[in-house]
């Protein structure tokens, strides 16, 4: 079965400061991970994703993520936060039959 | 711009009640999904489709139904709800590929007294 973890359930950073975000999947074949962000009030939007190649992925916004298959992990990060950059964060990982398997979410919340 | 969409942003329901949640893409999206959302649980899966007429159960698909007939329109039913149905839903598509990206609505948060 498919899984994931994401280990933080609240952050707060301050604006301008470095954000990391740190997702570990439990999947039997090769993943399909994605980055969604979900603002107040709004549906879950998508920052990235993996399937393949490269294993540092850029997204919008400004956030990239990496995949690293030894430690099962795909961690996000973002050199500069903004204020605007304040939601909750879901990792996900699919596969071929096309569920997407959630993680709990990590809430950001930025301090000026 | 693509488009998800929920028919209603918040419902209110008595116990026993049948509930429909309908839900609208505009992209010609084969797959849908309808997910459960809770604090601390994050998103769950409780029934997708890859085709008009076709469904599949997710992680959680007691206490509900889904409805395909045309392409665009994916409904969610709550046969008799409970209490313990008070959450938001969301409804998602996407075309077929496991890595193509799922677009969702922006929910319905569904209160059952």
């Amino acid at each position: 079965a498919q899984s994931v973890t994401q280990p933080d359930i609240h952050i707060t950073v301050s604006e301008g400061a470095s954000l990391e975000l740190r997702c570990n999947y439990s999947y039997g074949a090769t993943p399909y991970l994605f980055w969604y962000v979900q603002s107040p009030g709004q549906g879950l939007q998508l920052l990235l994703k993996y399937f393949s190649g490269d294993t540092l992925v850029q997204g919008i916004k400004g956030f990239e993520a990496e995949f690293k298959r030894s430690q099962s992990s795909f961690n996000l990060r973002k050199p500069s936060v903004h204020w605007s950059d304040a939601a909750e964060y879901f990792c996900a990982v699919g596969g071929r039959d096309y569920k997407l398997s959630f993680g709990a979410g990590t809430t950001v919340t930025v301090r000026a | 711009d693509v488009k998800v969409t929920q028919s209603s942003r918040y419902l209110v329901k008595r116990t026993g009640e049948k509930v429909f949640l309908e839900c609208v893409q505009d992209m010609d999206h084969e797959n849908m999904f309808w997910y459960r959302q809770d604090p601390g649980l994050g998103l769950r899966l409780i029934y997708f489709s890859y085709d008009v007429k076709m469904k599949e159960k997710g992680d959680i698909p007691e206490g509900y139904s889904v409805s395909r007939e045309k392409k665009e329109r994916f409904s969610l039913i709550l046969e008799s709800a409970s209490t313990n149905q008070t959450s938001m839903y969301l409804c998602a598509s996407s075309s077929p590929g496991a890595d193509t990206e799922a677009f969702f609505g922006q929910g319905t948060r569904l209160t059952v007294v």
